[in-house]
């Protein structure tokens, strides 16, 4: 299985400043078609999961562009660039290259 | 617009079979490139993968619980549902339906969720 490894565990911020949440994986996440199946997810106090990102870098529709994720190989980065209250959450990375699926397990954003 | 909800028992005892139902409506699983997953989350930790099932009716299960889940769908109905085996008080958690796409390998939407607890 391919673990996902994300740090750091919680992540205290101001209103308005910058988050970063890093994940690694124990193994390339660059399939054969040569695309990088790395998926971010957020997921708000009480509620499902959401996709926030796919494939690294794409944002899905409807999700603010103050998040962007960045990476390649076994390194990936979810950024923030201004963190607002309803950012507030777990956020996951998870991959999709081979199966079984998995996860990291979660960094905490909160606001200090 | 794109639902999925899950349905089953909230209680279950040890060693019981659970089966849960995830209805969903705004896709077909009878379009290319299209999938329902299950996952679940234990209360506080995060999320694990069950088992997956394509339009193409091809299955993919966690192999560490493949010995306990059977995935299947009803496109006539519009619904997936998932067996578990031998349930355990470990199996306590919410369990959620997901749209997949194959294409971007990405789970695109997910449902609420619903929580079975395992007890005596």
């Amino acid at each position: 299985d391919i673990v996902m490894t994300q740090t750091p565990l919680s992540s205290p911020v101001t209103l308005g400043q910058p988050a970063s949440i890093s994940c690694r994986s124990s193994q390339s996440l660059v399939d054969s078609d040569g695309s990088t199946y790395l998926n971010w997810l957020q997921q708000r106090p009480g509620q499902p999961p959401r996709l926030l990102i796919y494939k690294i870098s794409n944002r899905v529709s409807g999700v603010p562009d103050r998040f962007s994720g960045s990476g390649a190989g076994t390194d990936f980065t979810l950024k923030i660039s201004r963190v607002e209250a309803e950012d507030v959450g777990i956020y996951y990375c998870m991959q999709a290259r081979q199966f079984p699926l998995t996860f990291g397990g979660g960094t905490t954003v909160e606001i200090k | 617009q794109i639902t999925l909800k899950e349905s089953g028992p909230t209680l279950v005892k040890p060693t019981q079979t659970l089966t849960l139902t995830c209805t969903f409506s705004g896709f077909s699983l009878t379009t290319s490139g299209m999938g329902v997953g299950w996952f679940r989350q234990s209360p506080g930790k995060a999320l694990e993968w069950l088992a997956l099932i394509y339009w193409n009716d091809d299955k993919r299960y966690s192999p560490s619980l493949k010995t306990r889940l059977t995935i299947t769908k009803d496109t006539s109905k519009n619904q997936v549902a998932l067996t578990m085996t031998n349930m355990d008080p470990v199996d306590t958690a919410t369990y959620l339906c997901t749209q997949w796409s194959q294409g971007a390998r990405r789970v695109d939407l997910w449902g609420q969720g619903a929580l079975v607890t395992v007890s005596s």
